[in-house]
């Protein structure tokens, strides 16, 4: 059964740091892992979707690599802003059948 | 991007009863849809997985005769929390997906349903 990890599981930091969220996961067999941003009380933001086959993914500020060997993936998010404060969510797609959360990394930027 | 739609948005009921929770695409056929359920600074657990015009498959641990079920066409699932309890209590959230060899294979999630049984 996978699993799947983050840490932190808090993460409060000034703003302007650049910072790595981790996630790692047992099974290796995976189709694609993504990362979600989640505000309080609301639905799942897709941040990024890197395929198994893939190293890594960009979309501005964030970086989100994959080492599927290691079962380890990091979300790089550069010059952190106050709304980015969130809670991070990484998942798991083992073969196109269902995702795995992690139990995300909430994070707070502060002014 | 797909959307993924979900009615109502939040709901109070009264304890004993049913409550049903409407899960749409609005741009895409759906033949897969998932329901999550979250607690409170938890994270978001699989209940069940529907398939249009087929019986639910369960997560262990999720009783199929209380949280119904439905996907009785591309674009549409429904969850009913059947003789709710406050122990339902809990944030629902659903996703779909497009079929398998479709452009994007991932999963397109809604907004949520804040379900309050008192």
């Amino acid at each position: 059964k996978q699993e799947v990890t983050q840490i932190p599981a808090a993460l409060s930091v000034p703003e302007g740091e650049n910072l790595v969220l981790n996630c790692s996961f047992t099974d290796s067999a995976i189709y694609n892992l993504q990362w979600f941003r989640q505000d309080p009380g609301k639905g799942l933001t897709s941040l990024l979707l890197i395929q198994s086959s893939q190293r890594e993914q960009t979309s501005g500020r964030l970086n989100a690599s994959l080492d599927k060997s290691s079962g380890r993936s990091t979300l790089y998010i550069a010059a952190s802003q106050p709304g980015d404060s969130a809670t991070y969510l990484c998942a798991v797609d083992n073969a196109g059948n269902m995702l795995t959360f992690g139990g995300g990394t909430r994070l707070m930027v502060k002014p | 991007g797909a959307v993924v739609s979900q009615h109502p948005s939040w709901v109070i009921c009264k304890s004993g009863t049913s409550v049903k929770i409407e899960c749409r695409s609005l741009d895409f056929q759906a033949t897969t849809m998932f329901w999550y359920r979250q607690f409170p600074k938890q994270s978001l657990m699989l209940m069940a997985t529907s398939n249009e015009g087929s019986k639910a498959t369960y997560e262990q641990g999720v009783e199929k005769d209380k949280f119904l079920i439905n996907h009785a066409s591309l674009t549409l699932s429904t969850l009913t929390v059947t003789s709710a309890h406050p122990e339902d209590s809990s944030f629902y959230i659903c996703s779909a997906r497009e079929p398998r060899g479709a452009k994007s294979y991932e999963q397109y999630f809604g907004p949520g349903t804040r379900l309050t049984v008192t």
